[in-house]
């Protein structure tokens, strides 16, 4: 079967750096990507790794490990606003099938 | 372009009653995905379009649910004989050929009481 495992909730204050880990076992793999939602919002996209290493976009860059079956979304410089669920999701299949997504991580930051 | 546009937004239906949501792309996005989402849990996949060809569908899909997308644009997404199960959030997603990631609609909210 499929699983894509993440923690339930993560906390910490404005200003700090914080990472969201994500392990997945799949049948097949062609890519790890994480989507941030907001409280009563769409899903949105952040990154995407199809390959191993860093990605950096802005404050927030993403890892992955092929080997290890494992990435992570890293946050810097927390904002409040960043304050949302994170969801890993991992491509079983070659382009176009559908993404697999784990249960999200809850981020709280505080001031 | 305003993004990819879900109807209705919230839906009340009494167990038992069929339902029918619709949702409406980014124009030059081929593919679309529908997926429910549960208060605490992640987006679970529905079932795939590419243009108007059905590509995929879940194995976890009961037959009460069907979905098409005649044109290769809109997409619909029927459940008949709700039950208080199916009460969640219905989201849409597209994407582009090549896009490396999906846009969501803002869902419809189904409740069956």
């Amino acid at each position: 079967g499929q699983s894509l495992e993440q923690p339930s909730e993560v906390t910490a204050v404005e200003g700090a750096i914080v990472q969201i880990n994500c392990t997945y076992q799949t049948s097949g793999f062609y890519g790890l990507s994480w989507y941030q939602q907001h409280d009563g919002g769409a899903p949105t996209f952040l990154s995407y790794n199809a390959l191993d290493g860093l990605e950096e976009t802005g404050r927030f860059s993403s890892f992955l490990s092929r080997s290890d079956s494992y990435g992570y979304l890293l946050l810097q410089e927390l904002q409040m606003k960043d304050s949302a669920s994170y969801f890993c999701a991992v491509r079983e299949g070659q382009a176009g099938t559908a993404l697999i997504f784990g249960k999200g991580t809850t981020l709280s930051v505080s001031s | 372009d305003t993004g990819v546009s879900q109807d209705p937004r919230h839906k009340i239906t009494k167990r038992g009653q069929n339902v029918t949501f619709r949702c409406d792309p980014i124009s030059e996005h081929n593919r679309l995905y529908w997926y429910r989402q549960t208060l605490g849990q992640g987006p679970e996949f529905l079932t795939y379009f590419q243009n108007e060809a059905q590509l995929e569908k879940s194995r976890l899909l009961s037959d009460r649910f069907s979905a098409e997308r005649p044109k290769g644009s809109f997409s619909t997404l029927e459940i008949q004989r709700t039950e208080q199960g199916d009460s969640a959030m219905y989201l849409c997603a597209t994407a582009a050929t090549g896009s490396l990631g999906y846009t969501f609609g803002s869902g419809t909210r189904l409740t069956v009481v």
